[in-house]
């Protein structure tokens, strides 16, 4: 079936190190992924989502390249900073328009 | 502005009490979605809808129904609310096939 894996539940690092979050799906049908951000006590927010024409898709100086051979959408920042700090969700969305989550990796930037 | 918006914020309720979590929207989009958050499992779907009058079981169902009277309202029903119910609630909005969504600021409910 369909499902999205992010395989880390918690990364933390050092303030100026890269970022690089893992996800990979398995899709029944052609796959558009999406990276969402949660901060404390907020709504998830998109980040960034998955285009159709190669291009790269970059927010905040987060990027993500969709792999279809491998099946993978990580989301990386050369920088991490300490606003970085937040709830991170992949996504798919499915034929049916919906949104199949993976569940979520939080990031901690120390200084 | 366009806008999801949940109601009420926080909620305690009793067992085997009703409970009903309100979403109302302003993006105009067809489709609506409950979610529920947990630490470790991340967002998962309750129900959703295609529009006015349709309701749809998500992964996750059992115990809950849905209720969509109109475009801009969706709400998510526990008819008898248990323990295991408490979590944090998120209603989104979106449009077609392929689109993200928007989500509401969320509801946390403690069923006692």
């Amino acid at each position: 079936g369909d499902s999205v894996t992010q395989t880390e539940g918690l990364v933390t690092l050092t303030e100026g190190l890269p970022v690089m979050l893992n996800c990979t799906y398995q899709s029944t049908y052609s796959p558009f992924l999406f990276w969402y951000v949660q901060h404390l006590n907020e709504a998830p927010k998109l980040l960034l989502k998955s285009f159709t024409d190669n291009k790269r898709p970059e927010h905040q100086g987060f990027h993500a390249t969709l792999h279809k051979s491998s099946s993978s959408f990580h989301l990386q920042k050369s920088s991490a900073q300490l606003s970085d700090s937040a709830l991170y969700y992949c996504a798919n969305n499915n034929a049916g328009a919906k949104l199949t989550f993976g569940g979520g990796t939080r990031l901690t930037v120390r200084p | 502005e366009a806008a999801v918006t949940q109601s009420p914020r926080n909620k305690v309720a009793v067992t085997g009490g009703k409970v009903t979590l309100s979403c109302n929207q302003t993006n105009n989009h067809n489709n609506m979605y409950w979610y529920r958050q947990d630490t470790g499992h991340g967002l998962r779907l309750i129900h959703y809808s295609y529009g006015a009058g349709s309701t749809e079981k998500g992964d996750i169902p059992d115990g809950y129904k849905a209720s969509r009277p109109s475009q801009e309202n969706f709400s998510l029903i526990l008819e008898l609310a248990t323990p295991s119910q408490t979590s944090v609630y998120f209603c989104a909005s979106g449009g077609t096939t392929n689109s993200d969504y928007t989500f509401g600021s969320g509801t946390r409910l403690l069923v006692i």
